[in-house]
């Protein structure tokens, strides 16, 4: 069965400090990934999605860029973390069958 | 452009009774609906989906929804409301231009009371 890890589950990071979440994807081959922000508990925001390695669209213009190393890996990061980039952060993955299953998420407060 | 819409930010409903969260949609073509549920501090879980056939499909925990095309809606439904199916629901529709992205509507918190 497939799985999805994410980590870590919660960070603390003072603003100007770089960032680097993670998520792997585990019992599927080439699949869509995601990443996506939501706000105080509410919508979700996408970020970036990639149909392929080093293939990352943007949906947003922001302090954060996504890259993939690897086929079921994806990561999100930041050089220089703003206030602003404080949220609750999930990755997704998604295969033929349209359904995304998601993370369990990284809650992230810049200070 | 696809988008979805949930009227209500609050749905209270007495344990044992039927609950409904209020979606609706709005695409250019054949709509892919999607129902998910998210518990505090937690990803989203899908529910169910609709892509063709029936207008009523069944999901996971004992929750259906209703296609209506005529209305543009695809409420989520359940005979008989839990206290453990409070949470945070969220209504989506994918994206028709590709990459499966799905756009989700802001979320409807459901509270079930004792």
């Amino acid at each position: 069965s497939q799985t999805i890890h994410q980590w870590p589950a919660t960070l603390v990071q003072p603003v100007g400090s770089p960032l680097s979440l993670e998520c792997t994807v585990e019992g599927t081959s080439n699949p869509n990934l995601y990443w996506y922000r939501q706000a105080a508990g509410r919508g979700l925001q996408l970020l970036f999605y990639s149909i392929g390695i080093d293939q990352i669209s943007s949906e947003v213009p922001q302090n954060l860029s996504a890259s993939r190393p690897q086929d079921r890996q994806f990561i999100l990061s930041s050089k220089k973390l703003l206030l602003s980039d404080s949220g609750f952060y999930l990755c997704a993955w998604s295969s033929a069958k349209n359904i995304q299953y998601f993370g369990a998420g990284t809650r992230l407060s810049v200070l | 452009a696809q988008s979805v819409a949930q009227p209500e930010d609050q749905v209270n409903v007495a344990e044992g009774n039927p609950l409904t969260v209020k979606c609706t949609y709005s695409v250019s073509g054949n709509p892919y609906l999607f129902w998910y549920v998210q518990y505090p501090n937690r990803g989203l879980q899908f529910l169910l989906k609709y892509i063709t056939g029936d207008n009523l499909v069944k999901g996971s925990y004992g929750f259906e929804a209703e296609f209506n095309k005529s209305q543009t809606s695809f409420h989520l439904k359940k005979p008989s409301a839990l206290v453990s199916d409070s949470a945070l629901y969220f209504c989506a529709v994918r994206d028709q231009t590709g990459a499966n992205n799905l756009f989700f509507g802001t979320g409807t918190r459901l509270t079930v009371i004792p």
